[in-house]
């Protein structure tokens, strides 16, 4: 099994700034399936980011993921207000297919 | 549009089985495989199995083997994930997510959740 590990728990940034947030995989993730998801309170999970680094249908330019192998990254260019809320990558593609515990983005 | 439409709450005692259901539209069905998920209060998210739409076939996660049963009627596109033996532990809410059979994109979309509530 794949264990993910995100950092930081909790990220405090302001509108505006940019944020970026780490996912390190216990091995390396074959063919790069690592996702992105963002998780509003009483919502549902939405997928972002496929592939470490493809952005899901209707995803806003300013989010981006990048890397490979065990270290991953999603990066958020300028944050609006909405996109505070709490983010979960994902090995997905065989199973079992795992989560990261989360990374809690809140405004400072 | 693409939608995975779950059951309602349900509140259970300890010991008893819970079914929730899933029901597809917007897509072709036996395209995609779907997955089950949960969510306890204030936890992060776990993958619970997978279901095959057309063949049936299930892959469980190991701590939920024996306990978990998933499957499907494809007359009404809609699957079922049934949960024995519940504990206070297994208080969370209950989402259903497709996923591309051939082509994994990751899960997406998700249905709404099903929170189901354990306690005597």
């Amino acid at each position: 099994e794949i264990v993910l590990t995100q950092s930081p728990g909790t990220l405090s940034l302001s509108p505006g700034e940019r944020a970026t947030l780490s996912c390190r995989a216990s091995q390396s993730v074959s063919s790069s399936y690592l996702a992105w998801y963002q998780q509003k309170p009483g919502q549902a999970p939405r997928l972002l980011i496929y592939g470490a680094s493809r952005r899901a249908t209707g995803i806003p330019d300013r989010f981006s993921g990048s890397g490979s192998g065990t270290d991953f990254t999603l990066t958020i260019s300028r944050l609006e207000p909405e996109d505070f809320a709490v983010y979960y990558c994902q090995h997905y593609g065989r199973p079992p297919y795992t989560f990261g515990q989360g990374t809690k983005l809140e405004i400072k | 549009q693409v939608q995975l439409v779950q059951s309602g709450a349900e509140v259970k005692k300890p010991g008893a089985s819970v079914k929730v259901s899933c029901k597809a539209s917007g897509y072709t069905f036996n395209n995609y495989y779907m997955h089950w998920v949960r969510q306890a209060p204030g936890q992060g998210l776990e993958w619970m199995g997978i279901i095959h739409p057309s063949g049936g076939d299930t892959t469980y996660a190991q701590k939920f083997q024996g306990r978990v049963t998933m499957t499907r009627d494809t007359s009404t596109s809609t699957v079922y994930m049934e949960l024995s033996s519940l504990r206070s532990e297994d208080t969370a809410v209950y989402y259903c997510a497709r996923d591309l059979i051939g082509d994994s994109r990751g899960f997406d979309p998700w249905g709404q959740g099903t929170l189901v509530t354990v306690s005597s």
